[in-house]
């Protein structure tokens, strides 16, 4: 089973910022918060990932709680184009480190 | 350009023909990953394999075996093409730490 909760759908208008949530309250020291996307017909796209310090760049930001138990992804202005599935993953980084979908965010961007 | 290659984009088979998915990065990566994508249910895991001759099984192994005899090349065999094996088929490779890289994927058919 996913390790991680998000909501199912979320609607952001376009330029505005969109605020994906995250709940993993059951990750592990070790264990990286991932966000990937997909957008209709591709193979995902790795966007951003983070152990505990905020971390942002050229796509996203990814603000995690000081207790790691939940996350948000932040595309700071949202285009069309980043209509999307958005998932959340959490994984461990060692050499059995699986790659476990959950269900994601699908987000629409409305003009 | 990172480039994780799947042989074909689209695939129509028989009811009991032996179907071979090839799947080949040019990363170097250890990890690689099949998965199955269906509407509603999401990306699950098949197969995994962290080295060469190394596999372990995902969510959902059942019908499915995997080959990965060199590095760059995994490989996912349906032993026996069932109908209820008609979906999106995706390759990735990861090193064992840090973002996976997916192919475009593999529309399987089965008739």
């Amino acid at each position: 089973d996913a390790k991680t909760t998000q909501p199912p759908s979320m609607d952001c208008a376009e330029g505005r910022a969109a605020n994906l949530p995250c709940n993993h309250s059951t990750i592990s020291g070790n264990e990286y918060v991932y966000w990937y996307r997909q957008i209709h017909s591709q193979g995902p796209q790795y966007i951003i990932h983070g152990l505990k310090n905020n971390e942002t760049n050229e796509m996203a930001s990814l603000i995690i709680t000081e207790d790691r138990k939940s996350s948000t992804l932040i595309l700071p202005h949202a285009t069309l184009r980043d209509t999307a599935v958005y998932y959340c993953i959490v994984k461990g980084d060692n050499q059995g480190g699986k790659l476990i979908f959950g269900q994601g965010t699908e987000l629409s961007v409305k003009p | 350009d990172v480039k994780v290659t799947q042989s074909s984009r689209y695939l129509v088979k028989r009811t009991g023909e032996k179907v071979f998915l090839e799947c080949v990065q040019d990363m170097d990566h250890e990890n690689m990953f099949w998965y199955r994508q269906d509407p509603g249910l999401g990306l699950r895991l098949i197969y995994f394999s962290y080295d060469v001759k190394m596999k372990e099984k995902g969510d959902i192994p059942e019908g499915y075996s995997v080959s990965r005899e060199k590095k760059e090349r995994f490989s996912l065999i349906l032993e026996s093409a069932s109908t209820n094996q008609t979906s999106m088929y995706l390759c990735a490779s990861s090193l064992p730490y840090g973002e996976a890289f997916f192919g475009q994927g593999t529309r399987l058919t089965v008739v």
